[in-house]
């Protein structure tokens, strides 16, 4: 069935590092494919998305590619902020009822 | 912000009791879900609803039902709720029109089944 793996957390860098937390995906069809963020002691945000192949998501200065030849969607960010400090969550638009498939959480930690 | 706020925000309760989760949103969208957050397995999918009185079964369904009378309340229910069921659960919908992937989560319940 489909699935999706993220690189093993926790992830630790300091502030105005660069950030890439990996993503893959394995689907049928052609999924769109989403990052969600999850701030301490909330609910799950959505981050950005993209719905086909070679299609950029953006928000907040975060990005991810829809590369469908190597089944990624990676998430970078050029310079963290503490405030990123947060759990990231790849997910893609694959279940049978309508529902997302999530990877299981990268936890990021931004340190000043 | 889709007004979604869930109820009770934790609660302790001991094996074998019947436990209900409240889900309210303001908003009168369509399709509402129900997850579970657990370490090392991302959310999953327990119940979803595409409309009043209209339910359906996710991936982790064994032991929960659900109801939903009314556009704006998604209710869940652990019959018999046991340590397994420990978990923080989070409500979603996704808005009208936008499709059913774009979702916006609820603030969660945290519950401890002793």
């Amino acid at each position: 069935g489909d699935s999706v793996t993220q690189m093993e957390g926790p992830v630790t860098l300091s502030e105005e590092a660069f950030l890439t937390i990996n993503c893959t995906y394995t689907a049928t069809g052609y999924p769109s494919l989403f990052w969600y963020v999850q701030y301490p002691g909330e609910g799950l945000q959505l981050l950005l998305k993209a719905t086909k192949a070679d299609d950029k998501g953006s928000n907040k200065g975060f990005e991810a590619t829809y590369r469908k030849e190597t089944t990624s969607f990676h998430l970078e960010k050029g310079s963290v902020q503490v405030s990123d400090s947060a759990v990231y969550f790849c997910a893609l638009s694959g279940g049978s009822q309508g529902n997302l498939i999530f990877g299981k959480g990268t936890k990021l930690s931004v340190k000043p | 912000d889709a007004g979604i706020t869930q109820s009770p925000r934790h609660k302790v309760t001991e094996t074998g009791t019947p436990v209900t989760l409240r889900c309210h949103q303001t908003e009168n969208h369509r399709y509402m879900y129900w997850y579970r957050q657990d370490p090392g397995h991302g959310l999953r999918l327990i119940h979803y609803s595409y409309g009043v009185k209209d339910t359906d079964k996710g991936e982790v369904s064994d032991g929960y039902s659900v109801s939903r009378s009314k556009t704006e309340d998604f209710l869940l229910t652990l019959e018999s709720a046991t340590s397994s069921q420990t978990s923080v659960y989070f409500c979603a919908i996704s808005k009208n029109g936008q499709g059913p992937y774009e979702q916006y989560f609820g603030p969660g319940t945290r519950l401890t089944v002793t």
